[in-house]
Order: C-alpha cells, then structure tokens, then sequence
C-alpha cells in the first residue's frame, strides 16, 4: 500500500524560477514529513522536514507548506538552479516508520 | 566522519545464486533502515531496526529475505535464491533514533544488485 504519494513523475522549470513539488498522504498517523534530494549513484540526503504541529518551515530557497485537513504537503524551491535538478522524494514519519514517495524527478534549465 | 557505507556498490549474481549486502551505519546511530529502489521505482521499505528491540520485517517482500544486525551496528540483508525481479538498487541508511524531524535518515550510496 503506497501511504505516501507523489503523483508527478517529473518537473522541468526555468532557472530562477518557483519549483513546486507535491506529495500527498494517507496515514493520519504520520508526525513528521520529509523530504529528500537525490543524485545519480548516490543516496537520498535530507533536505529538509516540517513537524506536523506546523505548517510551514523555511530553510533559505527552500520552504515546506504542509496542509494536515488535506493530507498534502509541497516542496517550494525558489529561486532555482540548475544544481537543484535531482530527483525529490517526499518521506513521512510515524513513531519509527518512515516511508517514501515515489520521487519526482524536477529538471532545472539554464 | 564517516558516512554509512556499504558494499559491494555493485553484484551481479545468477538467478538462483544467494547474495549478501553489507551496511556499516554511522557510528553511534541506532536505528538501521533497508529500502530497495527498483528502476522507475520510490523506496520500498524492507525492515527497520531500532536498538536492541526485535526488527520490523513488514517490508521484507518474501522470505528469501533476511536481515541481522550484530552488535547494534553492522547489518547485513541476505537474498536466498534469488531471482530477476530482486534486481534493483538496495539502500541502507540509518539514524540516531527513528525519523523524526531531529534525526534524519542518512544514506548509504546503496548496492546495485543485478540478477541475471
């Protein structure tokens, strides 16, 4: 059963402008959400996470919106950059569970 | 500062053929993950440590999989028998203590296992 779902494959944006990804869920029970940044031949590195007693937390270009009535939360990467292009995956906590969305690969063009 | 580590990077192994992957966590961290991305695939959970309380096997897609954790550190994932769907890219990662906001996964560069 997928509890985390990220229903966009891909993503392509110009540089310098708004990336948004989004990620959806369906446990009531997840705590915390995440998200991961993904290169080629390496592992996923955390990027950054949102309790779910918020709905919002900023890390410079970066900022999580999190929507708990909705079940959905989005990644918003602005300005980006060509370096942003990775895939992103979307992850959601419950006590020590964590599961991950299917990845949404964004492409970032000069 | 080393990260978590595992090996090989890559296996190529024949159908049938048992195979083992290895995973050195970052030290001090108790909780140990295995996902597994197949191609055009998310991470698919496989089985969670944490400490010495018993694993949480529910990812494990059958039972030619396996996993041990020796000493609270070092893990090792087993494939019995295994077959061509089992090819994919197996990723370790592991953190201070569950997933919570404070401690983030962090993640080895993973195994590319190969059946043929």
């Amino acid at each position: 059963d997928q509890q985390v779902k990220q229903n966009s494959p891909s993503l392509s944006v110009q540089e310098g402008r708004i990336s948004i990804l989004n990620c959806d869920y369906t446990n009531s029970m997840f705590d915390y959400f995440l998200w991961y940044k993904k290169y080629p031949a390496e592992g996923p590195t955390f990027l950054i996470s949102i309790s779910s007693i918020k709905d919002k937390n900023e890390d410079g270009r970066f900022t999580v919106f999190l929507n708990k009535s909705a079940k959905h939360l989005s990644l918003h990467i602005v300005p980006s950059q060509p370096g942003d292009s990775a895939v992103y995956f979307c992850a959601a906590s419950a006590n020590n569970d964590m599961r991950f969305g299917a990845g949404t690969r964004l492409t970032v063009k000069p | 500062g080393a990260g978590v580590s595992q090996s090989p990077s890559n296996k190529v192994t024949e159908k049938g053929k048992d195979v083992e992957l290895r995973c050195d966590p970052i030290s001090g961290h108790t909780a140990l993950y295995w996902y597994r991305q197949s191609l055009g695939q998310g991470l698919e959970f496989l089985i969670y440590f944490q400490g010495n309380s018993a694993p949480d096997k529910s990812g494990l897609p059958s039972d030619r999989f396996s996993a041990e954790r020796t000493g609270g550190s070092v893990s090792t994932l087993t494939i019995q028998r295994t077959q061509q769907e089992d090819s994919a890219v197996y990723l370790c990662a592991s953190s201070r203590g569950g997933g919570r906001a404070g401690s983030p996964l962090h993640f080895g560069n993973g195994t590319r296992l190969t059946v043929t």
